[in-house]
């Protein structure tokens, strides 16, 4: 079964403390990304990754870390520098390159700061 | 820059009718996508349908439609024979480039009722 997972569903961060969330794909896509979502907005990217070894930043990167170490993992660091980590994170993959550039999405993460 | 404007921050239907969600976007881009995604109580993104700015033929996946407007850069969505598992928030995105970001609306939240 192909797909996108995240872990975990819930995260809990203390003041002062770095967590990192984990991204997986099987879909054999190049690039990945992580969105953040506030309520009543949209989505708001983070950092993307077209690549392995290689990654950029997006509109909101203060405060986040991302390592592209595999094809099939994205994880995303929330740094102590990040002031209001609280939110829901999604990460996304996509193809590239192809006639099909769709990005499919996880089923997201709540991170909540104690 | 690209711009997503959802102008209708909540809207309603009867089961079994017809209603339409509005879109506006704006890019400096000629070669573009469009899409619609819906995010029921669970929080998954998922992808609703597609439209490739190059063509004209509008998009259709079942129940669901497009109205692309390209020169008054308009991307509605239209929901027929609405169900109880329509209910959801909408987004409308847009996306200009190979593994780039897509740009989202603030999103329409669609109530379907009995």
């Amino acid at each position: 079964d192909g797909g996108i997972t995240q872990s975990p569903k819930y995260l809990f961060r203390k003041e002062g403390q770095n967590v990192t969330l984990s991204c997986e794909q099987n879909l054999n896509h190049d690039a990945m990304y992580w969105y953040r979502q506030d309520p009543g907005q949209g989505l708001r990217l983070i950092y993307y990754s077209q690549i392995v070894n290689d990654f950029q930043k997006g509109d909101i990167a203060e405060g986040y870390s991302v390592s592209r170490e595999k094809k099939e993992s994205f994880p995303l660091t929330v740094t102590s520098a990040q002031k209001n980590p609280t939110a829901f994170y999604l990460c996304a993959s996509s193809g590239t390159g192809t006639s099909d550039e769709t990005q499919y999405f996880g089923p997201g993460t709540r991170l909540l700061v104690l | 820059a690209q711009t997503v404007t959802q102008s209708q921050p909540e809207m309603s239907v009867q089961e079994a009718e017809t209603v339409t969600l509005s879109c506006t976007y704006d890019t400096s881009e000629n070669n573009y996508y469009l899409f619609w995604y819906k995010q029921p109580p669970s929080r998954q993104m998922i992808l609703v349908i597609r439209q490739e700015a190059y063509k004209q033929q509008n998009a259709t996946e079942n129940r669901f439609s497009v109205n692309f407007q390209k020169a008054a850069k308009s991307f509605s969505l239209k929901i027929s024979d609405s169900q109880l598992g329509d209910t959801a928030m909408y987004f409308c995105a847009l996306n200009t480039g190979t593994a780039s970001k897509l740009t989202f609306g603030t999103g329409t939240r669609l109530q379907v009722t009995l």
